[in-house]
């Protein structure tokens, strides 16, 4: 089984700082999503990536696909405490409606 | 309601007892998923449905045992549950099998004694 290893497992910042998580795997990517699932609830698509080397924005948040496509990483700039939760990277496999899921990295943001 | 609706939320059962999640999604998809999440570790995809038809079985024990009445609704029943299968049953659903992207319910936090 190829994994999908993701890190930090567990992030504590404080409102404004910067952060960054990553994904890695040693399989190639036909494209990568990252999910946030907050307290409580169920995880919440935020950005599909497809083309190696493709940088996507949304507003504070900035998703980058390696040229590679093995890897990925999350940039949060100035952090607040409404971005507390679990990372989810996900890679779409060949098997029609199976995505493979990394462990999450766990964010805390305190005011 | 909107979305995809989990219910219950929270359930506590005996390893004797046999109980039923529901999920029900309101955005006209016609494949459902059944997830399991354990603390630190990744989601594990249970079932998918199809059409209303169980295209994937992930090796899941017997004692797990879905239902797909229509396109709209999923269930889980359970019964004779080990401890080891506390965790968070999350529901999801997409457009169709060849949709990546997935839909999630709040899940069901599920803690058998």
């Amino acid at each position: 089984t190829q994994l999908l290893e993701q890190s930090p497992q567990f992030l504590s910042i404080q409102e404004g700082e910067n952060l960054t998580v990553y994904c890695n795997s040693s399989s190639v990517f036909s494209s990568l999503q990252w999910y946030r699932q907050e307290p409580g609830e169920g995880p919440v698509l935020l950005v599909t990536v497809v083309t190696g080397g493709e940088v996507k924005k949304l507003k504070r948040l900035t998703f980058q696909f390696g040229d590679a496509r093995k890897d990925s990483s999350l940039h949060i700039t100035a952090a607040q405490p409404g971005d507390t939760g679990l990372y989810l990277c996900v890679r779409t496999t060949d098997s029609w409606g199976k995505l493979q899921f990394g462990a999450g990295t766990q964010v805390v943001v305190t005011p | 309601e909107t979305g995809v609706t989990q219910t219950p939320r929270h359930l506590v059962m005996g390893m004797t007892n046999k109980k039923s999640l529901k999920c029900e999604q309101h955005l006209g998809h016609n494949a459902m998923y059944w997830y399991k999440q354990s603390a630190k570790k990744p989601l594990e995809l249970m079932f998918v449905y199809n059409f209303k038809e169980q295209t994937e079985n992930n090796s899941v024990p017997s004692r797990f045992s879905p239902e797909c009445p229509n396109s709209s609704h999923l269930f889980l029943h359970l019964h004779t549950l080990q401890p080891e299968d506390s965790a968070l049953y999350l529901c999801a659903s997409s457009q169709d099998r060849e949709t990546d992207t997935q839909y999630f319910g709040p899940g069901t936090r599920l803690t058998v004694l």
